[in-house]
């Protein structure tokens, strides 16, 4: 049962234009939400992150929204740059286990 | 640059052969996890521990899989005997109870043939 999903296995962007990439989960109990990166042959990075009493939260050119009642996030890379081609994993934290459940990734590559 | 360190980076082994796979987590760090990437599941939640002690195992197959902090700076995951089905990436990753985001280390690609 996966209670975080990533629906897009893949996503391609032209250089400079916006990124959007989305994932849904199932889980109302889920309240802090997160975003890595994942480069080839490396371990994830984390990106960004938001808390449920949010519904936004930036920094620099990612923007992560959030929308409860739908049990939606989606971040937003503006502008794409080529070095943001990479796998992007969203997860979900119940709070207090600390345990992150992840989706199963959207490969984005930004076009030059 | 505090990182965290996985060896081997690579691995192939025969089915049925035990497998040891270590992790270093941050000097520091109080919350340790490991997880396995596949095409299907994503990152998959094997096992994780807080201050040493196991709080959830319940991602691991029980019968061939085992983890254990023996200490503060080791972390191991152990699979016997391994299976083909095993062959993944497995990363571990630490970071502070309550922290923003954890640090991964760079994984060991595992195969089992």
């Amino acid at each position: 049962d996966q209670q975080v999903k990533q629906n897009s296995p893949s996503l391609s962007v032209q250089e400079g234009r916006i990124s959007i990439l989305n994932c849904d989960y199932t889980n109302s109990m889920f309240d802090y939400f997160l975003w890595y990166k994942k480069y080839p042959a490396e371990g994830p990075t984390f990106l960004i992150s938001i808390s449920s009493i949010k519904d936004k939260n930036e920094d620099g050119r990612f923007t992560v929204f959030l929308n409860k009642s739908a049990k939606h996030l989606s971040l937003h890379i503006v502008p794409s740059q080529p070095g943001d081609s990479a796998v992007y994993f969203c997860a979900a934290l119940y709070s207090g286990t600390y345990k992150y459940i992840f989706g199963t990734g959207t490969r984005l590559k930004v076009l030059a | 640059d505090a990182r965290v360190t996985q060896t081997p980076r690579h691995k192939v082994t025969e089915m049925g052969q035990e497998v040891t796979m270590r992790c270093q987590p941050i000097l520091g760090h109080n919350t340790v996890f490991w997880y396995r990437q596949t095409m299907m599941q994503g990152l998959e939640l094997l096992a994780y521990f807080r201050n040493r002690a196991p709080l959830d195992d319940s991602g691991m197959p029980k019968d061939r899989f085992s983890a254990e902090m023996p200490d503060a700076t080791l972390a191991t995951l152990k699979i016997q005997p391994s299976e083909p089905r095993d062959s993944a990436v497995y990363f571990c990753a630490s970071g502070l109870t309550g922290g923003d985001g954890y640090t991964f280390g760079s994984g060991t690609r595992l195969t089992v043939v």
